[in-house]
């Protein structure tokens, strides 16, 4: 089974600071994606970034790079110039490829930015 | 981006009576569908895989009895709440991933109210 820990419950960050989120996750696999995944007050789930287990260059989006560091399976989110809006909870999940399409979800990181 | 919609947004129902909640692909066909499960401040837990014109597969723990699955369209997936009990109440979200996509699409949850 795959397991995704997220230890930091609760964060805040001051607005156009850097925020850095953990996470690490547990498997036998060797082809997954893993992804952080936003989800604002509205409770709808967006999608922030992902990264392909056999790729070792780390993903980046705008703002929002990863930390992939797979021997040690770790995944941290850094988020640089943070804004209002990123105010959110943030999950990461796990999803083995070519198999089921199941995502494993952590159990969550609570980020406020404050003005 | 896939625009996965769910319906309804919110209901609140009597105990013992049963609810149904959509979740529709509206611009892609989505062999597989997913149900998820959300308590307040916590992760999204798998309840079960719809796939389209055969059973739904149930995480463990799941009763597929209560919580009915039918995936009768490419486009179309529902969960029906069968005699619905105040403890059933929470977020439900459905998600589907793209044909050659990695990423799952989310619709915006349904908040169940059971009184």
């Amino acid at each position: 089974a795959q397991t995704v820990t997220q230890s930091q419950p609760e964060m805040s960050v001051q607005e156009a600071e850097t925020v850095t989120l953990s996470c690490t996750y547990d498997t036998s696999e060797n082809n997954y994606y893993l992804f952080w995944y936003k989800q604002p007050p509205s409770r709808q789930m967006i999608l922030v970034i992902r990264q392909e287990a056999y790729k070792q260059q780390n993903a980046t989006e705008n703002r929002f790079s990863v930390n992939f560091q797979k021997a040690a399976k770790s995944f941290s989110l850094k988020i640089s110039d943070s804004q209002l809006g990123d105010t959110a909870m943030y999950f990461c999940a796990f999803m083995k490829r070519n198999t089921g399409n199941q995502f494993y979800f952590g159990t969550g990181t609570s980020l406020t930015v404050i003005p | 981006g896939a625009v996965v919609s769910q319906h309804p947004s919110w209901v609140i129902c009597k105990s013992g009576t049963s609810v149904k909640i959509e979740c529709r692909s509206l611009d892609f066909q989505a062999t597989t569908m997913f149900w998820y499960r959300q308590f307040p401040k916590q992760s999204l837990m798998l309840m079960a895989t719809s796939n389209e014109g055969s059973k739904a597969t149930y995480e463990q723990g799941v009763e597929k009895d209560k919580f009915l699955i039918n995936h009768a369209s490419l486009t179309l997936s529902t969960l029906t709440v069968t005699s619905a009990h105040p403890e059933d109440s929470s977020f439900y979200i459905c998600s589907a991933r793209v044909p050659g996509l990695t990423e799952a699409f989310f619709g915006q949850g349904t908040r169940l109210t059971v009184v």
